[in-house]
């Protein structure tokens, strides 16, 4: 049951350079998305949040394009700095659930300086 | 900054035996929601819990587990009689309200079931 997909399970980028993660998800009644960042030895750090009224959330460096038509997200981290390396959750759930979040597997992006 | 706390950071115990894992949320928080993410997978929900009753589980969340909030302050998931493959890291969450989609996560306990 994979209603959230991360198909790149890593990512490296340049220092400075746009990170750019992809996320696809199945399920239509999905109505809200999150991504989540998640360092070693700590729990998931909420990031940004888009509804799917939306089609761009954006909150400083980070940015999340919705298309619900492909039912495809992606988080823009721009410019990507080393602090920013982490495994990055995509996760998505619906308004007559508010409580159960589904994750995908989560990208690894490595940051280079 | 207020944060989600868990106790302990790792538990290991044997099979079959009974743990308790133990969160403080938020204080102003209303909901809570526990997650596990076996090593090398997804992060996976469990339950979620509101004004002293679980609102919502998932088909892992069988009748080993249980989840209770003692007191004003403390939630905790208790899980039976483990098994090798509730080997996991356990993370509890609070959001603020329903509709809130932002969840605060805690740093996770690492159970180890031998």
């Amino acid at each position: 049951d994979q209603q959230v997909k991360q198909n790149s399970p890593s990512l490296s980028v340049q220092e400075g350079r746009i990170s750019i993660l992809n996320c696809d998800y199945t399920n239509s009644m999905f109505d809200y998305f999150l991504w989540y960042k998640k360092y070693p030895a700590e729990g998931p750090t909420f990031l940004i949040s888009i509804s799917s009224i939306k089609d761009k959330n954006e909150d400083g460096r980070f940015t999340v394009f919705l298309n619900k038509s492909a039912k495809h997200l992606s988080l823009h981290i721009v410019p990507s700095q080393p602090g920013d390396s982490a495994v990055y959750f995509c996760a998505a759930g619906d308004k007559t659930s508010y409580d159960k979040v589904i994750f995908g597997p989560g990208t690894s992006l490595s940051v280079i300086p | 900054e207020p944060e989600v706390t868990q106790t302990p950071s790792h538990q290991v115990t044997q099979m079959g035996q009974e743990v308790i894992l133990r969160c403080v949320p938020i204080s102003n928080h209303l909901y809570f929601y526990w997650y596990r993410q076996i090593l090398g997978q997804k992060v996976e929900f469990l339950v979620s819990f509101y004004n002293n009753e679980i609102s919502e589980k998932s088909e892992i969340f069988d009748d080993q587990f249980s989840v209770e909030r003692p007191d004003g302050s403390n939630f905790t998931l208790k899980i039976r009689s483990t098994k090798l493959e509730d080997s996991a890291m356990y993370f509890c969450a609070s959001s603020v309200s329903e509709s809130s989609y932002e969840q605060y996560f805690g740093p996770g306990t690492r159970l180890t079931v031998t």
